[in-house]
Formats: C-alpha cells, sequence, structure tokens
C-alpha cells in the first residue's frame, strides 16, 4: 500500500516553462488537492476534487491547472513558470464523508530560475 | 471565514514537556487535528479530536479543547529529539464538507539536548 505518491521528488525550472506535477493514491480516495508550503505562509491550497471529472479552485489558483480523469490521480499542471512559483507542493488525498485527516504525499521541491 | 492561529516557535529542554496552542475561529468546527511535518517530508496526522471531546490522549500526546475559548492544545510528555518538527493545526469548516481543512501556519519546536 503505497498512500500518496508524488513525482518528481525535485525539479528546477527555467521561467516560463510548462511542466506537471504527477499525483497519485491507491487508497480509493474521493478527495484529492493540491498545497504549496512556503516560510511564514503555512499550507495553501491550490486545487481540490471531490471525484472524477470534478475540480475545483482552493486560495490560490493563479498559474495552475488540474483535471482529474481517474480516482486514482491528480496531476498538477504550471502552464508557464514564474519564479513565485518556487515552492515545496504537497498532494493530499481523504475519502469523503469521514473526517479522519488527510494522508499526504512527501512533496515535491520545485525551484524556478 | 474561517482560521486557525499558531504561534510559530517553540523551544524546549529535552525530557520536559510540550506544549504546542492553537486557536480557531469556527465555532461550528466539528473535527481538530495535529500534524508533524519532519524536515524534508510531508505531513502527518498525529491525532485529532471530535468537537463533542474535551480531552484525547494517545501515548505522550494529549489534546486538550476548550470550546468556549476555541482553543486546542497538544501536550507531549517526555519530549525527545526526534520531536523535533513542525506542528500544524487543522479544523474541518462546517460552512464546507466535512473533508476540507483549513490549516494553521505551524509550529517549529526545537528539543535542545
Amino acid at each position: 500500500n503505497a498512500g500518496v505518491t508524488q513525482t518528481p521528488k525535485f525539479q528546477v525550472l527555467k521561467t516560463g516553462q510548462s511542466m506537471t506535477l504527477q499525483c497519485a493514491q491507491d487508497m480509493n480516495h474521493e478527495y484529492m488537492s493540491w498545497y504549496r508550503q512556503d516560510p511564514g505562509m503555512g499550507l495553501r491550497l491550490i486545487h481540490y476534487s471531490v471525484g472524477a471529472g470534478i475540480t475545483d479552485q482552493g486560495e490560490v489558483p493563479n498559474g495552475y491547472n488540474v483535471s482529474r480523469s481517474t480516482t486514482e490521480d491528480f496531476p498538477l499542471r504550471l502552464l508557464s513558470a514564474a519564479p513565485s512559483q518556487t515552492s515545496v507542493y504537497f498532494c493530499a488525498s481523504s475519502p469523503l464523508g469521514v473526517s479522519y485527516g488527510y494522508t499526504f504525499g512527501s512533496g515535491t521541491r520545485l525551484t524556478v530560475v | 471565514g474561517e482560521d486557525v492561529e499558531q504561534s510559530l516557535f517553540l523551544s524546549v529542554r529535552e525530557g520536559d514537556s510540550s506544549v504546542i496552542n492553537c486557536t480557531y475561529t469556527d465555532s461550528s468546527s466539528t473535527y481538530l487535528y495535529w500534524y508533524k511535518q519532519e524536515p524534508g517530508a510531508g505531513l502527518q496526522l498525529l491525532t485529532y479530536i471530535f468537537s463533542n471531546m474535551d480531552m484525547k490522549q494517545d501515548q505522550r500526546l494529549t489534546v486538550l479543547l476548550n470550546k468556549k475559548d476555541k482553543h486546542l492544545s497538544l501536550r507531549i510528555a517526555d519530549t525527545q529529539t526526534g520531536d523535533s518538527a513542525i506542528y500544524f493545526c487543522a479544523e474541518t469548516y462546517s460552512g464546507g464538507s466535512n473533508y476540507k481543512l483549513t490549516f494553521g501556519k505551524g509550529t517549529l519546536l526545537t528539543v535542545n539536548p
């Protein structure tokens, strides 16, 4: 049981490049979400999904796209990377209807130069 | 809207007790959580408490909830160097669904030998 798997663990991008951060879970969780973590800012919600085909914006969605074609996968796309997107990105999942908290991935550290 | 606040830093000596505090604004919160984040890792759920409880104990961890003051605390007994980490308080927001969590900015606990 792998839980929540994020790839890659580290990435360096040049300004203007695009890329996709991958997130996969094998727990059949309906809810999946993406957070970014910045020093002194805590965790900020980027996008979330309550099931395949359903996505919604969080607190800081600008510059990011998501899709949810399967229950297992929830990729985060950076359309045109900017230095302000340098951050650590976490994917999290949970079942709907229960409140036992989220299962987090180990994170992707992204640097945009 | 919902908000969760924590002090940013706490330093204790090994063997002492640590108390990490959190305040929240949503009086209708149904679940409250404590997460631990070790350096370079994702967030790990430590414990959670239902809003109809006043206290929950789990080995060295004691969670106290004061609903009147909207105050949550995490006490770690016999603190060890391995407890050094960032601790996040989180709540569910009753205005949404029970799968949406709001996180505080985190308290960095430093345990000195």
